[in-house]
């Protein structure tokens, strides 16, 4: 079946260190996004591709990067500079297309203590 | 700049009918879409109406827009326990980037 996987499904870190949220997709398709979920905030893009190779920031990119060296991978660091790391992350891929909608992966639980 | 605003909560008594509401700005909008969250896990789309429509029915939902007003509402029919979820309003205006609401928790007691 495809469909977009998100790894691991809970993360704990300390303060001060990276961590790489995984993010693999088997629907072929071209641009791949990044939100972050806060409870009553709804969703906030991080970032997106829309092609390998290339990137663009979202609205809160600030303490976050990303890469997109396979059509299949788009993996988020959250680097120590970002300060409420704390939250649930969601990735998604879609035909970058007006009449395609997102899907989901399950997300991860990342929590920085 | 694009805005999607929902209520935040709505509580029914199961077997009720639940209406979520959705209002946009962004009149370029050409489809509209409604995902369901299910506690930890990530979003499902639900169904989506193009703006050349008033209504689409799929089993037990209802989506009706309201193309002048910018609105947009779901109704679930006999609604049911495992519908108590997270639902989201989402709009494609001028990117292929959605909008999203910020999400109406849908509780539903006996």
């Amino acid at each position: 079946d495809g469909g977009i996987t998100q790894s691991p499904k809970y993360l704990f870190r300390k303060e001060g260190q990276n961590v790489t949220l995984s993010c693999e997709q088997n629907l072929n398709h071209d641009a791949m996004y990044w939100y972050r979920q806060d409870p009553g905030q709804g969703l906030r893009l991080i970032y997106y591709s829309q092609i390998v190779n290339d990137f663009q920031k979202g609205d809160i990119a600030e303490g976050y990067s990303v890469s997109r060296e396979k059509k299949e991978s788009f993996p988020l660091t959250v680097t120590s500079a970002q300060k409420n790391p704390t939250a649930f992350y969601l990735c998604a891929s879609s035909i970058p297309a007006r009449d395609s909608p997102l899907h989901f992966g399950n997300g991860t639980r990342l929590t920085v203590t | 700049g694009e805005d999607v605003e929902q209520s935040l909560f709505l509580s029914v008594r199961e077997g009720d009918s639940s209406v979520i509401n959705c209002t946009y700005t962004d009149s370029s909008s050409t489809y509209l879409y409604w995902y369901k969250q299910e506690p930890g896990a990530g979003l499902q789309l639900l169904t989506y109406i193009f703006s050349n429509m008033d209504m689409k029915q799929d089993q037990r939902l209802t989506v009706l827009l309201n193309k002048k007003d910018k609105h947009l509402s779901l109704r679930i029919a006999d609604t049911q326990t495992g519908d108590s979820a997270i639902y989201f309003c989402a709009e494609n205006g001028g990117s292929y980037i959605p909008t999203f609401g910020r999400g109406t928790s849908l509780i539903v007691h006996p």
